[in-house]
């Protein structure tokens, strides 16, 4: 099955950059997409279609995807942005959604 | 507004069956691809189950093909997950989503937590 590789944490401190990665064989020819998912909380989609925001997602969020690895990159980070986050996108054979092993967010 | 909430979470006992139930509002649930999703405890999402905007096709993960069945009623909007044997591994919280953009979850329930135990 297809199998999507994140790290297990990134640390950043508040006003900093993270960049968090997502690799899979596939990538390159696939829409990635990314969640956030705050303790508590139901996941939230902070990117879709590897770059694009949904409506009410800062711009200090967004995507991009350079040959089998997609990015999520968080400017100007805050403490709220602390949170697990998730890359996801499908198995080419068999159309069933993959989701990354999740990334957790410290802000030191 | 799209709004799904999950029901039917608990605890039940090892080999019991156990149903879901997903009442979506502010879109109807026959124009999208609907699906199940879990988060075990510490572990990550692990997407289960989808069914098709005709409500003819459903796919299932590897790892519950065969003991789960996804379902939908469409007078309802209301989405269902129905679990045959379950184990303790598959104590999560359990999520129903919408399918959006590029094959990405647009809307998520808050979740019901299904614990499997003796």
């Amino acid at each position: 099955s297809y199998v999507l590789t994140q790290p297990p944490s990134v640390s950043v401190a508040p006003g900093q950059t993270a960049k968090i990665t997502c690799g899979g064989s596939n990538i390159g020819i696939q829409s990635v997409h990314w969640y956030q998912r705050r303790p508590g909380q139901a996941p939230v989609l902070v990117i879709y279609n590897d770059g694009a925001r949904p409506s009410g997602i800062p711009e200090r969020f967004s995507g991009s995807k350079s040959g089998n690895a997609a990015s999520l990159t968080i400017t100007r980070v805050e403490a709220g942005d602390e949170a697990d986050y998730y890359c996801q996108t499908f198995d080419l054979g068999s159309g069933h959604r993959v989701f990354g092993g999740g990334t957790k967010l410290t802000v030191l | 507004q799209v709004q799904l909430v999950e029901s039917g979470g608990g605890v039940v006992q090892p080999g019991r069956s156990l149903s879901l139930s997903c009442a979506a509002s502010g879109f109807k649930i026959t124009n999208h691809v609907m699906h199940w999703v879990r988060q075990a405890p510490d572990k990550g999402l692990e997407w289960l189950a989808l069914i098709s905007v005709d409500g003819v096709a459903t796919h299932y993960a590897e790892s519950v093909e065969g003991r789960i069945t996804i379902s939908r009623d469409r007078t309802q909007n209301r989405l269902f997950l129905q679990m045959n044997s379950p184990t303790v591994e598959d104590t999560a919280l359990y999520y129903c989503a919408r399918d959006g953009a590029g094959g990405s979850f647009d809307g998520w329930g808050k979740g019901t937590l299904v614990t499997v135990s003796s």
